[in-house]
């Protein structure tokens, strides 16, 4: 298995401009989350979905970010218009409660918004 | 306000050593904690999970313990190594699949670096 997928892994960006990372989730695994991290707040939680459906969307800074999960195999996080602010690594994780509590996080997008 | 402290940022222990790693929280009443590993560049990897009615867990040199009354877990590395150096991450996971239109979320301290010095 190679794990959870992300792309890019690093993007560097000017403010203003739109932004997609994309996640490719372990396969069978029913929940998927999309997490950033930064050095003032740590791990926080922006949307996850289960069965492809966003369930829980309240960690979402700003109507400025977007997620979809068109199928069981692929999901991105959009961000349009970018800013500075939103510099941060993003991570996607999946899960699947019957196999394993744990989550598999993928090695993260590294987001530089100039 | 919900809180999840470890213990401190930075944590350097002699190699062959105990290493002991605190997590507290406030305000939570999570049916399961879980420790992630992570290192430089990469994502988090998991390594332990305790559950509410459990008091301790084992995994080859880890050990978890948790105790609900205090609000701690402690994540001890036996024997520890240079390879053991990382940043550990506790998260609390507050309702596991308990309900599908509920809260599932895991909440994460923000990490204790640990350093093994040869």
């Amino acid at each position: 298995d190679a794990g959870v997928i992300q792309s890019p892994r690093h993007e560097v960006t000017e403010m203003g401009q739109e932004v997609t990372l994309r996640c490719k989730p372990i396969s069978g695994h029913d929940y998927l989350f999309w997490y950033r991290q930064t050095m003032m707040r740590g791990l926080e939680l922006l949307i996850y979905f289960n069965n492809n459906v966003p369930i829980d969307d309240s960690g979402m800074p700003e109507d400025r970010f977007s997620a979809k999960m068109p199928n069981a195999s692929f999901s991105t996080l959009k961000i349009q218009p970018s800013e500075p602010r939103d510099s941060a690594v993003y991570f996607c994780a999946s899960r699947n409660l019957e196999t394993n509590y744990g989550y598999t996080f993928g090695s993260g997008t590294r987001l530089t918004v100039v | 306000s919900q809180k999840i402290e470890q213990n401190s940022e930075a944590l350097n222990i002699q190699e062959g050593k105990t290493a002991t790693l605190t997590c507290n929280y406030t305000n939570y009443s999570p049916a399961y904690l879980q420790w992630y590993r992570q290192d430089p560049g990469r994502g988090p990897v998991f390594l332990l999970l305790i559950r509410e009615n459990e008091k301790e867990k084992r995994k080859e040199r880890l050990k978890v313990t948790f105790d609900t009354t205090l609000k701690q877990s402690l994540f001890h590395i036996t024997a520890s190594q240079p390879a053991d150096s990382a940043t550990y991450l506790c998260a609390l996971d507050i309702f596991p699949g308990r309900s599908l239109t509920g809260a599932n979320n895991l909440f994460f301290g923000t990490g204790t670096r640990l350093t093994v010095i040869p």
